[in-house]
């Protein structure tokens, strides 16, 4: 089965620029999405198709997916955006979710 | 507006069945396919499967941890979309949430899950 990669956790001041990475076979051949899932609260879609931003997400999330690598990248990090992040791909028609990276701002 | 609602969870014991609901508004279910995705508590998020839109044939997929046991299916008309589980386990503990699939190709590299419900927790213990 496919696997998806993530630290664990990433800790940034306010204001810096915080890059989450998840790491796959190939990765850069798909296509990565990115959740982000505050505490009690359900998933919430923040980047989809490597690099596109749903509406109503902030613009300071952007997204690239090159190689093994798909990265989301929060400029100008604020305490809102404090967090788990989920990365997730499908494989053959199943779908495959990173293990999480607990964003501290 | 896009809305999903889960119900029908709960306490269960090791080896019976529950069936969940996703009531959903707001969109053209017929032409939307659906999936289920569970946390388990203090963990991360897993996908059990989804069922594709009519206009894909309506067809399922699971994931491995769960196939043969578990089982989606949509009313048309009535826009719900059902997880029926047997054979539970205590693994199988978590809160499921019902998402709906956006992309253009209805499951599958293009796909994501744009919307998500609340959540219902399914506790399976004796």
């Amino acid at each position: 089965s496919y696997e998806l990669t993530q630290a664990p956790s990433l800790s940034v001041s306010p204001g810096q620029t915080a890059y989450i990475t998840c790491s796959g076979d190939k990765l850069g051949d798909k296509y990565a999405s990115w959740y982000q899932q505050k505490p009690g609260q359900s998933p919430v879609l923040v980047m989809y198709q490597n690099s596109k931003r749903p509406s109503g997400i902030p613009e300071r999330f952007s997204g690239s997916n090159s190689e093994n690598t798909a990265t989301l990248t929060i400029s100008g990090t604020q305490p809102m955006d404090e967090a788990d992040y989920y990365c997730q791909a499908w494989d053959s028609s199943t779908v495959t979710f990173g293990g999480g990276t607990k964003l501290t701002v | 507006e896009v809305q999903l609602v889960e119900s029908g969870g709960g306490l269960v014991q090791p080896g019976r069945s529950l069936r969940l609901s996703c009531t959903t508004s707001g969109f053209t279910f017929a032409d939307s396919s659906v999936g289920w995705v569970r946390q388990a508590p203090g963990k991360g998020l897993e996908w059990v499967g989804f069922i594709r839109s009519k206009s894909y044939g309506g067809a399922t997929q699971y994931a491995a941890s769960v196939q043969g046991r578990f089982t989606i299916s949509g009313d048309v008309s009535e826009t719900i979309a059902y997880l029926q589980m047997s054979s539970l386990r205590t693994e199988d503990t978590a809160v499921y949430y019902c998402t709906r699939i956006g992309g253009e190709d209805g499951g599958s590299y293009l796909s994501y899950f744009d919307s998500w419900g609340q959540g219902t927790l399914v506790t399976v213990s004796s």
